[in-house]
């Protein structure tokens, strides 16, 4: 079946470093991609997306390319800020049938002043 | 204009008893999704409701169950609680055709089984 590996956490930065999370997935034909955000004690927030191929997901500062080779679709942010806290989960969703979303695990990031 | 909510926010439960919680979608969605997210884990799909109908579920025993209601609010029935079944249990509303829908998430319900 479907499914999303991203990289564990916390991943702890310094404010204004550079972010990489990596995700990879596994799934049937070419899922949407998703990148959420959850900030303590809330639900989720959609961040960014890609629906196809070499799509490029931007919002608030981050990116993430859909490649279909490596089946990745990290998440980069070229400045992080201590707001940026947060976990950040991972999704796919399946382009057929009534589809939903697959997570991964989720990774935290902890930005310090 | 009024994102989805969820009530309660929190929760606490004894095992073997039932709970009830509570969605209403955004304005303008039609479709509402159940999650249930487990600490330190993501969220785990349990159903989803369309015109009143479960039209697709995930891997979850049949003491989960729902209902949608004609305004397109929902509720998510839990019976016989387990231990296990302590998570933070997520609505998301949505609306447009199968394949280009996005997912708008609420706030969450804190189960706490004891």
């Amino acid at each position: 079946g479907d499914s999303v590996t991203q990289m564990e956490g916390p991943v702890t930065l310094s404010e204004e470093a550079f972010l990489t999370i990596n995700c990879t997935y596994t799934a049937t034909g070419y899922p949407s991609l998703f990148w959420y955000v959850q900030y303590p004690g809330e639900g989720l927030q959609l961040l960014l997306k890609a629906t196809k191929a070499d799509d490029k997901g931007s919002n608030k500062g981050f990116e993430a390319t859909y490649r279909k080779e490596t089946t990745s679709f990290h998440l980069e942010k070229g400045s992080v800020q201590v707001s940026d806290s947060a976990v950040y989960f991972c999704a796919l969703r399946a382009n057929s049938g009534y589809s939903t979303l697959t997570f991964g695990k989720g990774t935290m990031l902890l930005v310090s002043p | 204009d009024a994102g989805v909510t969820q009530s309660p926010t929190h929760l606490i439960k004894t095992r073997g008893q039932q709970v009830t919680l509570r969605c209403s979608p955004k304005s303008g969605h039609d479709t509402v999704s159940w999650y249930q997210q487990a600490l330190g884990q993501g969220p785990q799909f349990i159903f989803q409701y369309y015109e009143e109908e479960e039209r697709q579920r995930g891997n979850f025993p049949d003491r989960f169950s729902g209902h949608q209601f004609p305004n397109y609010s929902s509720e998510l029935n839990v019976n016989a609680l387990l231990l296990g079944d302590s998570a933070l249990y997520l609505c998301a509303s949505s609306s447009g055709d199968r394949w280009t829908y996005e997912q708008y998430f609420g706030p969450g319900t804190r189960l706490t089984v004891t």
